[in-house]
């Protein structure tokens, strides 16, 4: 079992509509939980982080965990083209930060 | 907020050759950094985490003797690419972070192309 899980898609939506994004992770011990965007060649860039239960906004980013059920997401509202890239889910088991394979996000104009 | 630089950006070697890829943290003390590789289309991989003034510990199926990593000082953290191949043609990024201070966040170099000929 892979420590961090997320759907590879890609996930399309049209532009305005909300995206949302899975991710799963298997240690029960993590503490803190991260939403990365990364554009293709380019090194990750920090989105949200989030580290207790409950959603956390932050403009048109909303990021909810979910510790009982090992479970974070992140949703993106009024979709735009701009967003279109991978969302990487990171977690940190201990003091290192692992990644999930990545959810490639498309939105249509 | 919090910087971290690496260099180069590119690079080109010969291979048989050794590749040095610099990670220094400019705004803060970067007790623990990470070495990631990235192929296309696939997730960040670590590599292996250093802590200052100690070894480096490398993840499993990472060879040590090839991808040397220094963590001299508060920093600076550089990883070596001994005797390039082909094979060892990637996207590296280096994190820092400080797991001293509370709710403490990573943050990520712009990466290094390394292409091998």
């Amino acid at each position: 079992q892979k420590e961090v899980e997320q759907n590879s898609g890609p996930l399309s939506v049209p532009e305005g509509a909300i995206a949302s994004l899975n991710c799963t992770y298997s240690d029960r011990g993590s503490q803190s939980f991260f939403w990365y965007r990364q554009y293709s060649g380019k090194s990750p860039e920090l989105i949200m982080s989030i580290y207790s239960n409950g959603d956390k906004e932050d403009g048109r980013f909303t990021a909810q965990l979910n510790k009982a059920s090992q479970y974070v997401s992140l949703l993106i509202r009024d979709s735009q083209p701009s967003d279109s890239a991978t969302y990487l889910c990171a977690v940190t088991p201990d003091t290192k930060l692992v990644f999930g394979a990545g959810t490639i996000l498309r939105v249509k104009s | 907020g919090a910087v971290v630089s690496q260099h180069p950006s590119r690079v080109i070697c010969k291979s048989g050759t050794s590749v040095k890829i610099e990670c220094r943290s400019l705004d803060f003390q970067a007790t623990t950094m990470f070495w990631y590789r990235q192929f296309p289309k696939q997730s960040l991989m670590l590599m292996a985490t250093s802590n200052e003034g100690s070894k480096a510990t490398y993840e499993q199926g990472v060879e040590k003797d090839k991808f040397l990593i220094n963590h001299a000082s508060l920093t600076l953290s550089t990883l070596t690419v001994t005797s390039a191949h082909p094979e060892d043609s990637s996207f590296y990024i280096c994190s820092a972070t400080n797991p001293d201070k509370t709710n403490y966040g990573y943050t990520f170099g712009s990466g290094t192309r390394l292409t091998v000929v």
